[in-house]
C-alpha cells in the first residue's frame, strides 16, 4: 500500500486531455512540493514536473501539474500514442525523520 | 552532459552478498544526493535511501534500513548499494538517481541495474 493515492489506470483517445491524480496527507504532500515521474515501458523513470508545477527543459507544455492542500494532479493535453506509459508522484515524506514516497503509479493507456 | 552509468545485470543465490554501483559524470559529483530505487517486476517505484557523496551522510527509508547499505566513494564519483545476504525477494531493477539541488525531486537518472536472486 503507497503512502500517496493514485488511480491504477487512465486512458483517453489522441488529442484529448487526461488527469491522474494524487492524494497524501498533512505529512507529505501538505507540506512538500510535489513531482511526476514518466516510465516509458522498458525504460528509466523520467523527471516531468517538478516543485508541484515547474517543467524540466524539454518537456512539452502539453504537460502541467498543479497542487491543493493534500493532493496533486497531472494533466496531459493534445495526448498523443506516446505519452503511453506509467505516471508517478512523488514527493517528501516528514514523519519517521524524513524519507521520499511514491505513488503507486498510473498506466496512461492512449485508445 | 549529466550521467549516470550503473553496473550490469547480476543473477545471484540467496544468501550471498553483492554490491552493484552508479558512476556519476558530467557535474560536481560530492555536491548533490544520489538516491536509490527499487522496482519489482511488474511493481511501482520504492524509495530505498539517498546519500551526500560530499560526507557520506546518509539517510533510509524505514522500509530498507538494515536491509541494504549506501556508500559512495567520492574519489571515484561512484555510489553503492549493497547487500549481505540476498533473499529472492531482492530481486527487482534498481536506479540511481541525482537528487536536484532546488527541489526534493530526482532529475537524473541510471539506466538500471536488474539483480535476480535464484536457487
Amino acid at each position: 500500500q503507497s503512502v500517496l493515492t493514485q488511480p491504477p489506470s487512465a486512458s483517453g483517445t489522441p488529442g484529448q486531455r487526461v488527469t491522474i491524480s494524487c492524494s497524501g496527507s498533512s505529512s507529505n504532500i501538505g507540506s512538500n512540493t510535489v513531482n511526476w515521474y514518466q516510465q516509458l515501458p522498458g525504460s528509466a523513470p523520467k523527471l516531468l514536473i517538478y516543485n508541484d508545477d515547474q517543467r524540466p527543459s524539454g518537456v512539452p507544455d502539453r504537460f502541467s501539474g498543479s497542487k491543493s492542500g493534500t493532493s496533486a494532479s497531472l494533466a496531459i493535453s493534445g495526448l498523443q500514442s506516446a505519452d503511453e506509459a506509467d505516471y508517478y508522484c512523488a514527493t517528501w515524506d516528514d514523519s519517521l525523520s524524513g524519507h521520499m514516497v511514491f505513488g503507486g503509479g498510473t498506466k496512461l493507456t492512449v485508445l | 552532459e549529466v550521467q549516470l552509468v550503473q553496473s550490469g545485470a547480476e543473477v545471484k543465490k540467496p544468501g550471498e552478498s553483492l554490491k552493484i554501483s552508479c558512476k556519476g559524470s558530467g557535474y560536481s559529483f560530492t555536491s548533490y544526493w544520489i538516491g536509490w530505487v527499487r522496482q519489482m517486476p511488474g511493481k511501482g517505484l520504492e524509495w530505498m535511501g539517498i546519500i551526500y557523496p560530499g560526507d557520506s551522510d546518509t539517510r533510509y527509508s524505514p522500509s530498507f534500513q538494515g536491509q541494504v547499505t549506501i556508500s559512495a566513494d567520492k574519489s571515484i564519483s561512484t555510489a553503492y548499494l549493497q547487500w549481505s545476504s540476498l533473499k529472492a525477494s531482492d530481486t527487482a531493477m534498481y536506479y540511481c538517481a541525482r537528487q536536484s539541488s532546488a527541489a526534493n525531486s530526482l532529475d537524473y537518472w541510471g539506466q538500471g541495474t536488474l539483480v535476480t536472486v535464484s536457487s
